[in-house]
């Protein structure tokens, strides 16, 4: 009964590879988020849809493009993956009214090689 | 623009002590502060959060955390720590124009036995 789940769990790539990470939530929020985690624990948002409309776009390589098909998911494709893009890669979701706390997935641990 | 300092990359604490992780705040307008704990290999959940009202907020876990509008704080707080509190704690404020949440570099709580 997992509210925000990412598949998938481990991704382990070469570089150059093009790979997607999925996220749905099950939680009728109508925002969602996209954050990377470096090695260091480093948190840093990268995306953030609302209502399928991209409404936060750090500044991030243009590799990386998210695709919101419906309010319930919000998917991640990078291209020409390099070294740099190994990292904990975590989906979020919110109900934008009343200052709720983001629901976050377990992760996705990207592994460039 | 908004940001969140964690002063503290390790606390260490006693069992049974009772325990304060730190956290200062920058922002423009009406801070929104959250508290989220990491355990290894899981998402961030969260623990508390202050919009307004009463300075001390109870959470979680028999967490709480005191707001310091004067001191720019919001200090994670539990009275008697325990083994299994020990993780990776995140404090994070809501940019109120934006959809933003900025999280702060996180610090590890290690309680001992």
């Amino acid at each position: 009964d997992t509210a925000v789940s990412q598949t998938p769990k481990y991704l382990v790539t070469q570089m150059g590879n093009d790979k997607s990470i999925k996220c749905e939530q099950n939680l009728g929020h109508d925002t969602m988020y996209w954050y990377k985690q470096d090695s260091k624990k480093f948190l840093k948002i990268m995306f953030s849809y609302n209502n399928k409309e991209l409404i936060i776009n750090e500044t991030v390589p243009n590799r990386f493009s998210p695709k919101s098909p419906d309010k319930a998911h919000l998917n991640l494709h990078i291209n020409s993956l390099e070294l740099g893009d190994s990292a904990v890669y975590f989906c979020a979701s919110r109900q934008e009214a009343g200052n709720s706390p983001l629901h976050f997935g377990n992760g996705t641990r990207l592994t460039v090689t | 623009a908004q940001s969140v300092a964690q002063p503290e990359d390790q606390v260490n604490v006693a069992e049974g002590n009772p325990l304060t992780v730190k956290c200062t705040y920058s922002v423009s307008g009406n801070p929104y502060l959250f508290w989220y704990v990491q355990y290894p290999n899981r998402g961030l959940q969260f623990l508390l959060k202050y919009i307004t009202g009463d300075n001390l907020v109870k959470g979680s876990y028999g967490f709480e955390a005191e707001f310091n509008k004067s001191q720019t704080s919001f200090h994670l707080k539990k009275p008697s720590a325990l083994v299994s509190d020990s993780a990776l704690y995140f404090c994070a404020v809501r940019d109120g124009g934006t959809y933003k949440y900025i999280f702060g570099t996180g610090t590890r709580l290690k309680v001992l036995a």
